[in-house]
């Protein structure tokens, strides 16, 4: 059964430092996501991305945050300089069509910001 | 008011046991509606959508009531697997972000 994919599986960086957390969603799915989950709260929407360019973003998602699909495969999420409250899982998600919009996630990557 | 809310939990039922999840949501243009599972430290699983006339897979039925903007989950003869923690997921929007609530976290005892 296709699946979402996401590397690495946990990231350590210090404050300041930008990462980068990257994603390969379903082959054919259309419509890409980037979710975060601080512990012990609530999964957030970050940003909706199709057809190359970002459907909405959230307040969350400012100017430190960047999406980008460099190829046909790949989705990434940039962070460009991490503050501490940035520590969170992230997840990325994909969905075939806006209609049903079932969204299926990835095993998510765990940032820590020291 | 906050978008999602679901029962504050933790349910703790012993096998076999039916337990019911209730959600309500506070945008009535809310247009998709989902019940997600997560395992302690895993993504969300999407356990099923969940359409105006109420739909069954299995031993879970879930239940959608637009005009109250409730909607519910139950599950019969319950598993020691079902233990995770219960999402409940809408979408609203042309942009088809999904707005989730904090879920509540099922125990299932031997």
């Amino acid at each position: 059964e296709p699946e979402v994919t996401q590397t690495p599986s946990h990231q350590v960086t210090q404050m300041g430092q930008e990462v980068i957390l990257r994603c390969v969603p379903i082959s054919n799915h259309l419509y890409f996501y980037w979710y975060r989950q601080i512990l012990g709260q609530k999964v957030e929407f970050l940003v909706s991305f199709y057809n190359n360019e970002i459907s909405e973003k959230s307040e969350i998602f400012d100017d430190q945050f960047s999406v980008e699909r460099p190829d046909g495969s790949n989705f990434t999420l940039k962070i460009r300089s991490t503050k501490l409250e940035d520590s969170a899982m992230y997840f990325c998600a994909s969905s075939r069509d806006s209609y049903r919009n079932e969204q299926f996630f990835g095993p998510g990557t765990r940032l820590t910001v020291l | 008011r906050k978008e999602v809310e679901q029962d504050p939990g933790p349910f703790n039922v012993p096998e076999g046991a039916t337990v019911a999840f209730n959600c309500t949501y506070s945008n009535s243009a809310s247009q998709s509606f989902f019940w997600y599972r997560q395992d302690c430290r895993k993504e969300p699983k999407l356990l099923m959508s969940v359409y105006s006339s109420g739909n069954e897979d299995g031993r879970f039925t879930a239940q959608l009531n637009r005009a109250s903007q409730y909607i519910s989950l139950l599950i019969r003869d319950s598993k020691l697997s079902d233990s995770a923690t219960y999402l409940c997921v809408v979408s609203h929007g042309s942009n088809y972000k999904l707005t989730f609530g904090k879920g509540t976290l099922l125990t299932v005892n031997p």
